[in-house]
């Protein structure tokens, strides 16, 4: 099946800094690619939708300068996180899918801790 | 308004025994998709079973098979001769859209979970 791949599993970083989360489709090409953010105990909340050579699509109440998204080509897309504080400490899951395939296929996230 | 509804925050179930964890969901677009997802601890999100709203059978995949009930808005997912491996976060999810061939977007919105516990 289709494979997305994400980079790093897990970062601590200090408060202030900025963190790049990379999510990679490694089979298949993706024009759409989603971020979701996830508090321990919860629910997947979708933050934004990555659109290939455009502007991401942001949820409201998502702060579109502070979760900047990139997505270059069709097998990449970025999801940086500026000027982190500890509430942005949680579990980040991208997802992608091949287009007309149902499925969405996710990476396997990343736990970002800010110190 | 909640789209997805999982009312079960926890459910406990025998192993070899059938399990059946609940999800309501609200739409109006006549168009959609329902999904379950299986989270285990290590945080990935696999992929279970789909049911498309125009589908005319219950969808199927091995042990898994969902009670797709249209008018009542419901897809229960259910899990036979439940192991132990099934142990973990249960999540529905729903993809309103144009169809099948919408070109791609594919926006899936979750429920709340519901946490599988098997006892041996």
């Amino acid at each position: 099946g289709a494979v997305v791949s994400q980079h790093p599993s897990r970062v601590i970083c200090k408060s202030g800094t900025s963190v790049k989360i990379e999510c990679r489709s490694l089979d298949f090409q993706a024009t759409t690619m989603f971020w979701y953010r996830q508090f321990p105990k919860q629910s997947l909340m979708l933050m934004a939708t990555s659109n290939e050579g455009s502007k991401a699509t942001y949820e409201q109440g998502v702060e579109k300068d502070k979760f900047l998204i990139n997505h270059a080509s069709l097998t990449l897309s970025t999801l940086t996180v500026t000027s982190a504080h500890p509430e942005d400490s949680s579990f980040y899951i991208c997802s992608a899918s091949p287009g007309t395939n149902e499925k969405l296929f996710f990476g396997s996230g990343t736990q970002l801790s800010v110190l | 308004a909640q789209k997805i509804t999982q009312t079960q925050p926890g459910m406990f179930v025998q192993e070899k025994e059938a399990v059946t964890l609940d999800c309501t969901y609200d739409t109006s677009d006549p168009s959609y998709g329902l999904f379950w997802y299986k989270q285990p601890s290590s945080g990935e999100m696999i992929f279970l079973i789909y049911q498309g709203s125009y589908d005319q059978q219950n969808a199927t995949e091995g042990r898994y098979s969902l009670n797709f009930q249209k008018a009542r808005k419901s897809a229960n997912l259910v899990i036979s001769a439940s192991q132990l491996g099934d142990s973990a976060m249960y999540f529905c999810a729903m993809r309103e859209g144009r169809g099948r061939f919408s070109g791609g977007y594919n926006k899936l919105i979750f429920g709340a979970g519901t946490r599988l516990a098997v006892h041996p």
